[in-house]
């Protein structure tokens, strides 16, 4: 089945302490991205990859960072993970520029 | 970079009504734009894309969208929705290698 996962489903976490959350698709797509989702703001873009070790800014790349070590993976790491930084975030990938993006089911994280 | 707005935020409607949510986008020259749903506690799916062509654009699950580039919309309807259609509809452009999207209608249907 094609798909986009992500890891973990849920997250609580502290300020401050380093966490990773994974992102794997299954459908060799080259293009990847992550947004964060907050009420009354829609979607927004942190990070987007168009290939291997090929990765660009987003919208709101602060306190973020990605890698894209191998086509199916797309990591997204916060060093020093913030309260602001609490919100809902997805994964997407799709072949290309302007064709259909699949979206992960998504990880709720909260920094207390 | 091209964006886009929805101006109904909340949309509260019985089964069998019609559904019509706004979508506008910045301005003019090539556009692409999208429709996605998002279904309580799911990821986001794509109803229907507008690149070129025909303005009247078929989705999935009987969802419709026009292109009206005088106005500058991409307005999403239903003639006749169901309990199920609940969910948050985001209409999205892209941009280069971004998607970016509005900030999202939340619809309830109420049985």
């Amino acid at each position: 089945e094609a798909q986009v996962t992500q890891n973990p489903r849920y997250l609580i976490t502290v300020t401050g302490k380093k966490l990773t959350v994974t992102c794997s698709q299954n459908m060799n797509h080259e293009y990847m991205s992550w947004y964060r989702q907050d009420p009354g703001l829609g979607l927004r873009q942190i990070y987007y990859s168009m290939n291997v070790e090929v990765t660009d800014k987003g919208d709101v790349p602060e306190g973020y960072k990605v890698s894209r070590k191998e086509k199916r993976n797309f990591p997204l790491i916060l060093e020093s993970p913030s309260p602001n930084q609490t919100s809902l975030y997805f994964c997407a990938s799709s072949f290309g520029q302007g064709l259909e993006a699949f979206f992960g089911q998504g990880t709720r994280l909260t920094v207390v | 970079a091209q964006s886009v707005s929805q101006h109904n935020h909340h949309v509260i409607l019985s089964e069998a009504a019609s559904l019509e949510l706004g979508c506008n986008y910045s301005y003019g020259g090539t556009v692409n734009l999208f429709w996605y749903v998002q279904y309580p506690g799911q990821h986001l799916q794509l109803l229907l894309k507008y690149f070129s062509g025909d303005p009247l654009v078929k989705g999935i699950k009987g969802f419709e969208a026009e292109f009206i580039k005088s106005k500058f919309s991409f307005n999403l309807r239903k003639p006749s929705v169901q309990w199920s259609d609940t969910a948050e509809y985001f209409c999205a452009t892209l941009n280069d290698y971004k998607l970016s999207f509005g900030a999202g209608t939340t619809v309830t249907v109420r049985a």
